[in-house]
This record gives structure tokens, C-alpha cells and sequence, in this order.
């Protein structure tokens, strides 16, 4: 069974919609759960992360872990045209080199 | 904001040549990364590297790479003879003890002919 499965898309959406992108993992001892924004030809950069089941928000992005399902979401509201990227949730397994284990990345397209 | 920076941005090589690639994580952070991305694939782990030593690798990470930190700044990735397969953007990141969140550098993109 893959460790993190995320649906590769392409989502492409309207100016102001709500977006919603979503991870399922496989490890229960993953404790950080993350999203990362890809820009074509960067690297990933650090949108949140959180720990617990529930929500955290920041700005128009929402984190959403639900660990009994194992399943973790991230909701963009008031999407822009700038928020066109590819997100790629990842997963943090602790120890002491906290390695990074990566979805694949979804590609979304906000047309204005 | 402090920025992890690699070099180069685009490396051509011929198969069973040595690439080097560079990075200049930021400058107090303690643990350093490499990964990679083969086109159309997922990012994955190569190696940890902590404390001056490798911490933990991958199994992609085999006798051809190496790590090191030649001085307090660098850190380099060293694929000893290439492989066409190995050919993938290579991403470079550091952390800090206080910051589960990884920087990553913009990768450089190898290509192996």
C-alpha cells in the first residue's frame, strides 16, 4: 500500500472558488502533516502544517487532519489566479530526522 | 527571508560521469536534506544529514551518492557515475531543531545523456 496517496488532478477552477485538496496516508506513525505550494521550476515551500486532528487556519487556507480516517485536507477559500500551482501534501514521520514522505502533488489552475 | 540556495540551477552530463551538486542551506539550521523529483513522480527522500554524518538514506541512495560538508556553509550531493535514471530536478533542504517545516532550495535540475 502506498504511503500517501493524493489525487494528481488537474483541478482547475474559477476566480473565487472555494478550493479543496486531499490526502489519504497509509502509516499511523505519522505525526506532521503538511502542505507544500510548487511553482513550475521552484521548490516546495512550506504552506502550514499541523500536528492534531481538527482544523488550522491561516489566511484563506484551512488544514484539515482527520487521523481516524487518515485522511487530511487543505481548503483554499477566495481562490486567486496566483494560487495556480501544484500542492503536494506530505507527511512527517518522527525520530529524529523527521523525513518528509511526499503525495504526489495536485495541479490546480485558477482561471480569472 | 533566509533562503536555501543551489548551483547550479541546470547540470547536462554524459552517463558514468561524476556530478556535483551544491547547496548553501540557511545558515542556523542543524539538519540538512537532499531529495528528488523524477518528472511526473513524486518527491522522495535521499538522505538526511546531521551532526556531520548521515543520519538516515534512502534505498535509491546507494553506493553512488555521497553527502558531505566540506566547510560550515556547503553541502553537496556527489553522484559518482551517472545512470540515465538518474536524471530528476534535486531539491535541498535544512531545518532547524525548533521548525518541523523544511526550506527547500528551487532544485537543479540534472539531465543525463
Amino acid at each position: 500500500q502506498k504511503e500517501v496517496e493524493q489525487d494528481p488532478g488537474p483541478l482547475s477552477v474559477p476566480e473565487g472558488a472555494i478550493v479543496s485538496l486531499n490526502c489519504t496516508y497509509s502509516n499511523s506513525a505519522f505525526q506532521y502533516f503538511m502542505w507544500y505550494r510548487q511553482y513550475s521550476r521552484k521548490g516546495p515551500e512550506l504552506l502550514m502544517y499541523t500536528y492534531s486532528s481538527g482544523n488550522k487556519e491561516d489566511g484563506r487556507f484551512t488544514a484539515q487532519v482527520d487521523k481516524s480516517s487518515k485522511y487530511i485536507s487543505l481548503f483554499i477559500r477566495d481562490s486567486q489566479p496566483s494560487d495556480s500551482a501544484t500542492y503536494l501534501c506530505a507527511i512527517l514521520s518522527g525520530g529524529s530526522n523527521y523525513k518528509l514522505t511526499f503525495g504526489k502533488g495536485t495541479l490546480l489552475t485558477v482561471n480569472p | 527571508e533566509p533562503e536555501v540556495t543551489q548551483t547550479p540551477s541546470h547540470q547536462v552530463t554524459q552517463m558514468g560521469q561524476e556530478v556535483i551538486l551544491r547547496c548553501v542551506p540557511i545558515s542556523n539550521h542543524l539538519y540538512f536534506y537532499w531529495y528528488r523529483q523524477i518528472l511526473g513522480q513524486k518527491v522522495e527522500f535521499l538522505v538526511s544529514f546531521y551532526n556531520n554524518e548521515i543520519s538516515e538514506k534512502s534505498e535509491i541512495f546507494d553506493d553512488q551518492f555521497s553527502v558531505e560538508r566540506p566547510d560550515g556553509s556547503n553541502f553537496t550531493l556527489k553522484i559518482r557515475s551517472t545512470k540515465l535514471e538518474d536524471s530528476a530536478m534535486y531539491f535541498c533542504a535544512s531545518r532547524n531543531t525548533a521548525n518541523y517545516g523544511y526550506t527547500f532550495g528551487s532544485g537543479t535540475r540534472l539531465t543525463v545523456v
